[in-house]
């Protein structure tokens, strides 16, 4: 089982460019998590997919992000316009989806977005 | 609102000590409740989680975690520190939708 997979895990980008940043949940898990880390907000939730429907988006900025989950085995989040306080880790977690428990969420090693 | 708070941002602990790291919640109901720890340059890792039953739950590596419901706090405990217990760990709660939502983060710094 080799985990939660992002990719790439180092992106610069000049301010005003678009950014994507991948995802490969773990196989078998049929909901995928979005957060955002930084020094000064910490870890932010930004969006959840279950079976590849959004389900939650409240974390997400209004403007310019955007995520999809296209088939079970990926998720995308895309940066619009990217600006420098876009600057952080973005964390992609997956778990097994189900409603009735405290389920484990595992984390990917991230993404580090740098907006020059 | 529901959360977890951090009250200490930095605890510095000497190798083979204990260690206790706090964690208030403030949540309506019984929550469920997590540490995660993050090493250097890596994703979150779970230590354990809270099901409502025995207060006391036993995680990964030696830690254990006591919930408190007259205190809401569930701390972060483990007798004996290792150098590579040097990270920042998390306290969160899980809503009722399945998302986790974090605490701002314990770095503990072990020093030799």
């Amino acid at each position: 089982n080799a985990g939660v997979i992002q990719t790439p895990r180092h992106k610069v980008t000049g301010k005003g460019q678009e950014a994507t940043l991948w995802c490969e949940p773990i196989s078998g898990h049929s909901a995928v998590f979005w957060y955002r880390q930084t020094i000064v907000q910490g870890l932010e939730f930004l969006t959840y997919f279950r079976n590849q429907a959004p389900i939650d988006d409240s974390g997400m900025p209004k403007e310019r992000f955007s995520a999809q989950m296209p088939n079970q085995s990926h998720s995308t989040l895309k940066i619009q316009s990217t600006q420098p306080q876009d600057s952080a880790v973005y964390l992609c977690a997956s778990s097994l989806g189900r409603t009735t428990s405290a389920e484990t969420l595992y984390f990917g090693s991230g993404t580090r977005l740098t907006v020059l | 609102a529901q959360s977890v708070t951090q009250p200490d941002a930095r605890v510095t602990v000497s190798e083979g000590a204990s260690l206790q790291l706090r964690c208030k919640y403030s949540y309506f109901g019984t929550p469920y409740l997590f540490w995660y720890v993050q090493y250097p340059r890596q994703g979150l890792q779970l230590l354990l989680k809270y099901y409502p039953g025995d207060p006391v739950v036993q995680g990964v590596n030696g830690f254990e975690a006591e919930f408190s419901k007259s205190n809401s706090s569930f701390h972060l405990r483990k007798a004996s520190v290792h150098w590579s217990d040097w990270a920042v760990y998390f306290c969160a709660f899980m809503s009722n939708y399945n998302v986790l939502y974090f605490g701002s983060g314990t770095k503990l710094t072990v020093e030799p």
